[in-house]
């Protein structure tokens, strides 16, 4: 059963900001925040993870909550291509672990 | 990021045969890799685990002997569905991890898999 919650959809504006919100109130003190995106009939893309600082790349930034419970994912300016399935998860890091995928956000950018 | 490569992306069969899907780690070794399968409209379920050189570990409800897994190499990991029904139609991924201290995974491009 996942660990997290999601919102099933959510609609952005093209280059507006995405932000995706989630909710893991469980977590524990080693499991990290991971988020992946599943673009249609694709396998899912890594997109970054954290454990309790914000982090940045070139793809999003992850907030994470100063008592863990819940982070948000944000595409700084969203395009079109970002239309995909948008899956939050929490998971220790260690990669003898798979990854529990739960429903997703399925976020739509409109033009 | 690391490249993982599935092959077939696609493939239709007729009821009764037997399916092989490879699954390869391109640029890195992945000493375990997981197996997923995903039907239209859900989300990812996790099949089982294959450890390079032993036995893969499967998931509760995810017949064995059905679904046979090799892991035969560090680079190298196959799902074969046998004796494959309809029911078995699903989109089929693969994901490897490029580090013991990693926690990301990297996916395949996934294969869907039709049986008519």
């Amino acid at each position: 059963d996942a660990k997290t919650t999601q919102p099933p959809s959510m609609d952005c504006a093209e280059g507006r900001a995405a932000n995706l919100p989630c909710n893991h109130s469980t977590i524990s003190g080693n499991e990290y925040v991971y988020w992946y995106r599943q673009i249609h009939s694709q396998g899912p893309q890594y997109i970054i993870h954290g454990l309790k600082n914000n982090e940045t790349n070139e793809m999003a930034s992850l907030i994470i909550t100063e008592d863990r419970k819940s982070s948000t994912l944000i595409l700084p300016h969203a395009t079109l291509r970002d239309t995909a399935v948008y899956y939050c998860i929490v998971k220790e890091s260690n990669s003898g672990y798979a990854l529990n995928f739960g429903k997703g956000t399925s976020l739509l950018v409109t033009p | 990021g690391a490249v993982v490569s599935q092959h077939p992306s696609w493939v239709i069969c007729k009821s009764g045969t037997s399916v092989k899907i490879e699954c390869r780690s391109l640029d890195f070794q992945a000493t375990t890799m997981f197996w997923y399968r995903q039907f239209p409209k859900q989300s990812l379920m996790l099949m089982a685990t294959s450890n390079e050189g032993s036995k893969a570990t499967y998931e509760q409800g995810v017949e064995k002997d059905k679904f046979l897994i090799n892991h035969a190499s560090l680079t190298l990991s196959t799902l074969t569905v046998t004796s494959a029904h309809p029911e078995d139609s699903s989109f089929y991924i693969c994901s490897g991890s490029p580090g013991p201290n990693t926690g990301e995974l990297f996916f395949g491009e996934g294969s869907r898999l039709t049986v008519l």
